[in-house]
This record gives C-alpha cells, sequence and structure tokens, in this order.
C-alpha cells in the first residue's frame, strides 16, 4: 500500500545546477507535506513542509510546489552544493485530530557532483 | 536547537531475546512516535503515544511490541522475542502538538537480531 511513492530512486546533479525532486500520493485525506533528509546512520532531519491550503512555500535554497489536483508534489533546490547530497523522503500527514502518524516514501538518493 | 536522543546507538541481540530501546524526546513534546527503517526500504510508523496511551498502531506493531513512558523523559520500546526480521533502524520522534505536523526525530537505534 504505497500512499506516497518517490518514483525516482536516485537523482545525479551538478554543483550549482537545480535539482528536482518528486513525490506522488494517492491518499486525499492528507493535508500536510513534509520533506526530510537522511544522511546515512542518521535520522531523518526536517527539511521543508507546506500545508495543501498553499501551493508553494519558499526556504532559502528550498522550494516545494504541491499540485493538488495531480496530488503532487517536488522539492527544488537551487544551486545545488555537495553538502545536499543525502537521501530525500517525502512524508505525509492526515490531520485526524490526534496524534497523526507520517506516512513516508521510498526516499530519492540525491548525489551532487563537483 | 532541542534534540531527540536515543540510545543505544546499536543493539546486537540473539533471536528471540528480549530489547529494550530507549529515548528521550525533546522536554515539551507531548507526542510520541516509533518508526522503523529496514535496511533499503522506507521508514514505517509503529506506533504513536500521547497522554500515556497508544494513539494508533501499525499492523506491524502486534503483542510482541510495548510502547512505555516510565517516567516524565523516557519512552521505550520493548521487543518481547525477537526475530530475524525485526533487524532495522528504529526511530523515536516527537512533537508539541498534532497541529503541527513536523515530528523530530532521533539519531536512531541500529537493531541487529542474530
Amino acid at each position: 500500500d504505497q500512499q506516497v511513492k518517490q518514483n525516482s530512486p536516485s537523482l545525479s546533479v551538478q554543483e550549482g545546477r537545480i535539482s528536482i525532486l518528486n513525490c506522488d500520493y494517492t491518499n486525499s485525506m492528507f493535508d500536510y507535506f513534509l520533506w526530510y533528509k537522511k544522511y546515512p546512520a542518521e535520522g531523518p532531519t526536517f527539511l521543508i513542509s507546506i500545508s495543501s491550503i498553499k501551493d508553494k512555500n519558499e526556504d532559502g535554497r528550498f522550494t516545494v510546489f504541491l499540485n493538488k489536483s495531480a496530488k503532487h508534489l517536488s522539492l527544488h533546490i537551487v544551486p545545488s552544493q555537495p553538502g545536499d547530497s543525502a537521501v530525500y523522503f517525502c512524508a505525509a500527514s492526515a490531520n485526524t485530530g490526534t496524534a497523526s502518524k507520517l506516512t513516508f516514501g521510498t526516499g530519492t538518493r540525491l548525489q551532487v557532483t563537483l | 536547537e532541542p534534540e531527540v536522543t536515543q540510545t543505544p546507538s546499536h543493539q546486537v541481540t540473539q533471536m528471540g531475546q528480549e530489547v529494550i530501546l530507549r529515548c528521550v524526546p525533546i522536554s515539551n513534546h507531548l507526542y510520541f512516535y516509533w518508526y522503523r527503517q529496514i535496511l533499503g526500504q522506507k521508514v514505517e510508523f509503529l506506533v504513536s503515544f500521547y497522554n500515556n496511551e497508544i494513539s494508533e498502531k501499525s499492523e506491524i506493531f502486534d503483542d510482541q511490541f510495548s510502547v512505555e513512558r516510565p517516567d516524565g523523559s523516557n519512552f521505550t520500546l520493548k521487543i518481547r522475542s525477537t526475530k530475524l526480521e525485526d533487524s532495522a533502524m528504529y526511530f523515536c520522534a516527537s512533537i508539541y502538538s498534532y497541529d503541527f505536523a513536523r515530528q523530530y526525530f532521533g539519531p536512531g537505534t541500529r537493531l541487529t537480531v542474530t
């Protein structure tokens, strides 16, 4: 039951260029979306999020776009830096009024090359 | 920034043994979670905990698993009789309020069952 999908397991981008990571979801109840970055042997680190009432959220080099009708979101990193090399997980949450769990995608490994 | 901490960082145990994984959530947080990530797979929700009781659990969280908040700071996950397939990274997470979906993750405990 893959409610959150990241169809690209890996992505390689040159330093200074734009990285675009994509995520699709199927559950219409999701109303909050997050991107987490993860290095090996560490826990996921929050990067940026977006509520379903918005279509764009920006934080420095990171921008998340949400297309509700397509059930699609993307993370743009501009410019990409070598330190951005990590696995990026898309996650989604449905506000059920209780301790809402996060549903994660399978991750995209980003490698930023010099 | 405040951090979630987890101990031990790595636990090796024999099949059938009991293990307890420990977490110290961020001090004013009220909602607590356990997730796991089997090597190469996505991060999966196990259980959420609020007000000293389980809010939600996944199908993975069967009778072999239990959670407890024995005092005001620790949050534990117990696996009563470990199986080989329990080998994974286990992440604890916490948030202050369910209105804020951004969960803060600990660094994880690598559980190896032999």
